[in-house]
């Protein structure tokens, strides 16, 4: 399989502007996570979804995050307005039913 | 807040030791799953381990888990400069399948 894919790999946006990360997850698996990597902060887990609802979102950090999975094959998670104490790698994995998860290659957002 | 918690924070060792990492979690789990990071990069899936195992194999790694003391072990036998990485374990407990990690033990293999 291709893994899972998240674009765009880099995203440099300015103080403001809306920010929207994209995910595939690996085809088969029904459960999607979104975490946020900081060195302050480490991994956390933003959201998951199972068979595209929404399960858990109580990691979105404030009203200016959102996630949504309109298919089986593609989430997005949004940031509008963006600030620079967003900046951090944000991982999409997806895994089957209390199997390992797979991570994607993260997206690096920078906020200035 | 954090489920899973790794011991040490950092390791340094030469290539040819062993490298063992600790993981501590707080309530019942369904299984732990040890990750591996290098720098910049995604994580990758080393080992899951259930609730009803006690040890797992694979290749160098050896995967212990203690419930009665919700404790982890990860030891990387015989290790390479290529192990040189951050290691994280991480849970789902209850019926749930969220995943939380720790914040990861960081070891350093030098050649």
């Amino acid at each position: 399989d291709a893994g899972v894919i998240q674009s765009p790999r880099h995203e440099v946006t300015e103080m403001g502007q809306e920010v929207t990360l994209r995910c595939k997850p690996i085809s088969g698996h029904d459960y999607l996570f979104w975490y946020r990597q900081t060195m302050m902060r480490g991994l956390e887990l933003l959201i998951y979804f199972n068979n595209n609802v929404p399960i858990d979102d109580s990691g979105m950090p404030e009203d200016r995050f959102s996630a949504k999975m309109p298919n089986a094959s593609f989430s997005t998670l949004k940031i509008q307005p963006s600030e620079p104490r967003d900046s951090a790698v944000y991982f999409c994995a997806s895994s089957f039913w209390r199997g390992p998860a797979r991570f994607g290659p993260g997206t690096r957002l920078l906020v200035l | 807040s954090q489920q899973g918690e790794e011991d040490p924070q950092a390791l340094s060792i030469q290539e040819g030791e062993n490298a063992t990492m600790n993981c501590s979690y707080k309530t019942s789990i369904n299984n732990l799953q040890w990750y591996r990071q290098n720098s910049g990069r995604g994580l990758v899936h080393l080992i899951l381990i259930r609730s009803n195992e006690r040890e797992k194999h694979s290749g160098r790694l050896r995967v212990t888990l203690d419930t009665s003391k919700k404790s982890s072990s990860l030891l990387i036998t015989a290790s390479r400069a290529a192990d040189t990485a951050s290691y994280f374990c991480a849970t789902a407990w209850g019926g749930s399948e969220k995943l939380v990690f720790g914040k990861g033990t960081k070891l350093t293999v030098n050649p």
